[in-house]
Order: structure tokens, then sequence, then C-alpha cells
């Protein structure tokens, strides 16, 4: 599975677009790219995944660049809520698809 | 999304007793589920992965003695800690899919365990 690697922290001003960066420059063709958040002390959240197309659902958008070696999610209107650990993690490679978490984005959505 | 909880969310017990966690994928069928720990400011670590009727897969330096994964049917899988131990205290984190390589993983909301 690819390593990923994601600022520690961002800051983000409530009701504006929350951008976070990956960078998965080993990624292999058949890896996807996925993303989690983590709320404090709960299980970590699904939030979306692609391979090499942009993708959008009711929670985030995905942007992969052509050569997939970098993505960004978007949060297009953050809230307080969305204040969470948020993991990038390449996957398809390893067993049984195994997710292998590293140190996340802490995002802070300040009023 | 699917929904997956766990059961206790919280539980506190003495040394050298055991403690078992249930996982429930309670709207698909999880042909596999994963177990994870995490220490107190730190990320997920991956212990085990099991598939429904088979034994489970513990990841180096995981004691399957010590960490005892059941996955009897497709909707449930137990992980018991036996004996214990003040160091096995941490917050412990299943997740569950369909099986394929590409399903996506669903987690439940995680049990933390104290261990006096």
């Amino acid at each position: 599975d690819a390593k990923t690697t994601q600022p520690t922290s961002m800051d983000c001003a409530e009701g504006r677009a929350a951008n976070l960066p990956c960078n998965h420059s080993t990624i292999s063709g058949n890896e996807y790219v996925y993303w989690y958040r983590q709320i404090h002390s709960q299980g970590p959240q699904y939030i979306i995944h692609g391979l090499k197309n942009n993708e959008t659902n009711e929670m985030a958008s995905l942007i992969i660049t052509e050569d997939r070696k970098s993505s960004t999610l978007i949060l297009p209107h953050a809230t307080l809520r969305d204040t969470a650990v948020y993991y990038c993690i390449g996957r398809g490679g390893g067993s049984q698809g195994n997710l292998i978490f590293g140190k996340g984005t802490k995002l802070s959505v300040k009023p | 999304g699917a929904v997956v909880s766990q059961h206790p969310s919280w539980v506190i017990c003495k040394s050298g007793t055991s403690v078992k966690i249930e996982c429930r994928s309670l709207d698909f069928q999880a042909t596999t589920m994963f177990w994870y720990r995490q220490f107190p400011k730190q990320s997920l670590m991956l212990m085990a992965t099991s598939n429904e009727g088979s034994k489970a897969t513990y990841e180096q330096g995981v004691e399957k003695d010590k960490f005892l994964i059941n996955h009897a049917s497709l909707t449930l899988s137990t992980l018991t800690v036996t004996s214990a131990h003040p160091e096995d205290s941490s917050f412990y984190i299943c997740s569950a899919s369909g099986g394929r390589t590409t399903d996506t993983q669903y987690f439940g909301p995680g049990t933390r365990l104290t261990v006096l």
C-alpha cells in the first residue's frame, strides 16, 4: 500500500471550504485513495474514495491529479463539527485491502 | 453508509481478567472484519483481520493467544482480551467490509478498555 504524506494540522474558518492535501507519489495503478476522518474518541468515519476520476458525494469532493501522485479532499462549507483528524490512505494492493493509518491532518474549524 | 456497532462502549476490569468485545455489522454482511487498537495521541494500528468461518490473521507483534478473535457469522466478530493487564488499556475499534479488497471498510464507534 502506498505511503501517504499529509500536513500535520490545518485551520479553516467556519463556512469556508477546507482543502486538505495528500501526497501519494508511490501509489500503484490499482490502489484507491481513501479518506476517513476521526472525531475525538470515536471510530473513523468513511468520507470518500477514488481511483482516477474526481469524486463527489454528500460529504465532500475528492480531486485526484492526473498523475495520481497527489489528491485534495474538499469540504465545501466547513462547520465546527468537521473538526477532526483526516486520514488519506492508499489501498488496494495489500492483503485483503488493509487500511494503514498514518498520522493524518488535524483540521480545526474555527468560528 | 453501512452501520457497525460495538459493545460495550467502555469497560473497566481488574488485571488478570478477560474481556470480550463484540462487533456487529447491522445492515450488511461482513465477510471480513478488522480489529484495530489506538493508544492516546497515536494513530490506529491494525491488530488482526478475520474472515467469516476462518482463523484470524494477526499482524506482527500481536499475540494471538492473548487477543482471541472469533468471526462466527457474517454479522458478528468478537475480540477477547485474555488475562488483561494495565498495558492492554486502549481504545479498540473494529471495522467491517464485504470482503472484496476494494470494498469500503466501515468502522464501529470503538470500545475504551481500562485495566486496573
